[in-house]
């Protein structure tokens, strides 16, 4: 069974703090690698593709471990929008993308 | 930046009865999915379609689903008999690749079996 596992959280973390998420995949064999954002009751939208090498954009940096199966999500100098649940999420070489949990963060002021 | 564009956003109906929810892929994507999320629960992958016809689709999308592109822009999504189990947000994407490379999601549409 192909599976993306996150912790559900609640994070609570103050503003401009430094927030690290992780998620573990099932299959070795996938393909590519999301984080998602969703706010509540809307949509999910990328957030950033994962690559091997890993890669950053602006106060967000992704990282993959194939060896381990994992995907990891580190946010620096959290700010009050960055409140929302992301989402880990593999393509697994089919057509279809699967979802982990999410993992709920929550930046307090 | 384009969108992908979903009707109704909400829409509530009566156990049994036939819904059609619909979606306005961005005009240059080739692959449409749809994906529906149970309140509190994960995104669930439900079918995918490519050059006019289904190219996967999951165990929940059974013979009561069907998906049609009747007009070249519309991208819909029928269930012929709705059970109160069908309450979900259902989703919409397209991607002008396949899913390897991510796509984008409409807003969603927000269905309620009573």
């Amino acid at each position: 069974r192909k599976e993306v596992e996150q912790d559900p959280g609640p994070f609570n973390v103050p503003e401009g703090a430094t927030v690290a998420f992780n998620c573990t995949y099932s299959n070795s064999a996938s393909q590519s690698f999301f984080w998602y954002r969703q706010d509540c009751r809307k949509e999910p939208k990328l957030l950033m593709s994962v690559y091997s090498s890993g890669n950053e954009d602006g106060r967000f940096t992704a990282q993959l471990n194939r060896a381990s199966q994992y995907i990891s999500l580190l946010i620096r100098d959290s700010k009050l929008s960055d409140s929302a649940t992301y989402l880990c999420v593999v393509n697994f070489g089919n057509e279809k993308l699967t979802f982990g949990t999410g993992t709920r963060l929550t930046i307090i002021p | 930046e384009p969108e992908v564009t979903q009707t109704p956003s909400h829409q509530v109906t009566q156990m049994g009865q036939e819904v059609i929810l619909r979606c306005v892929p961005i005009s240059n994507h080739l692959y449409f999915y749809w994906y529906r999320q149970i309140l509190g629960q994960k995104v669930e992958f439900l079918v995918s379609f490519y050059n006019n016809e289904i190219s996967e689709k999951s165990e929940i999308f059974d013979d009561q689903f069907s998906v049609e592109r009747p007009d070249g822009s519309n991208f819909t999504l029928k269930i012929r008999s709705t059970k109160l189990e069908d309450s979900a947000m259902y989703f919409c994407a397209s991607s002008v690749r396949q899913s390897n490379y991510g796509y984008t999601f409409g807003s969603g549409t927000r269905l309620t079996v009573v």
